[in-house]
């Protein structure tokens, strides 16, 4: 059951401008939802969450946006850079639940 | 302030074999959850442990087991492996609090082949 999705593999894109990550969700029960960056051989690293009470955080360079009635959430990292290379992972859950669902990634590569 | 950390960070198995594998929580979490990341694909719920006790499971057989010990470390057993095992682990630590749920931590991760 995909009910978290990153439909897109990959993205490229040059240092100083903005990326932009997709993630959507088919559950409605979901109210938070996180943004993992992994780089290889090494677990995730927690980058930046939101509640479903807001629709926008932001935390230095990076931005998530969430769009509740379009089940839909994006990441933006504004400027980019060579160091954020890496798989970036979107995950949900329901504060009832105990589990996290995770997208299948995005390998994003910051070109110099 | 310690992170996550698992052990071994390799293990190569045979069909059949049993494997328990290992996770340290981070200072001040008192749940674990463990996920399974296979290639390609984002990581899958196994289970959670909170205080000791199971608290939810995702859709694995029965022959994925755990343990919580009082210290808030945790194990993940797998008896009978088959191939389709060989994947990374993930351990995750959080603080659960009043029913709400928070941010999970990850660990490095075990990268388990059976052969």
């Amino acid at each position: 059951d995909q009910q978290v999705k990153q439909n897109s593999p990959s993205l490229s894109v040059q240092e100083g401008r903005i990326s932009i990550l997709n993630c959507d969700y088919t559950n409605s029960m979901f109210d938070y939802f996180l943004w993992y960056k992994k780089y290889p051989a090494e677990g995730p690293t927690f980058l930046i969450s939101i509640s479903s009470i807001k629709d926008k955080n932001e935390d230095g360079r990076f931005t998530v946006f969430l769009n509740k009635s379009a089940k839909h959430l994006s990441l933006h990292i504004v400027p980019s850079q060579p160091g954020d290379s890496a798989v970036y992972f979107c995950a949900a859950s329901a504060y009832d639940f105990n589990k996290f669902y995770f997208g299948s990634g995005t390998k994003l590569n910051v070109k110099p | 302030e310690t992170g996550v950390t698992q052990s071994p960070t390799h293990l190569i198995k045979t069909r059949g074999q049993q494997v328990t594998l290992r996770c340290s929580s981070q200072s001040g979490h008192n749940t674990v959850s463990w996920y399974q990341q296979a290639l390609g694909q984002g990581p899958q719920f196994i289970f959670q442990y909170y205080r000791e006790e199971e608290n939810g499971r995702g859709n694995f057989p029965p022959r994925f087991s755990g343990l919580q010990f009082p210290n808030y470390s945790s194990e993940l057993n797998v008896n009978a492996l088959e191939l389709d095992d060989s994947a990374l682990y993930l351990c995750a630590s959080s603080s659960r609090t009043s029913g709400n749920q928070d941010t999970q931590y990850f660990g490095p991760g075990t990268r388990l082949t059976v052969l």
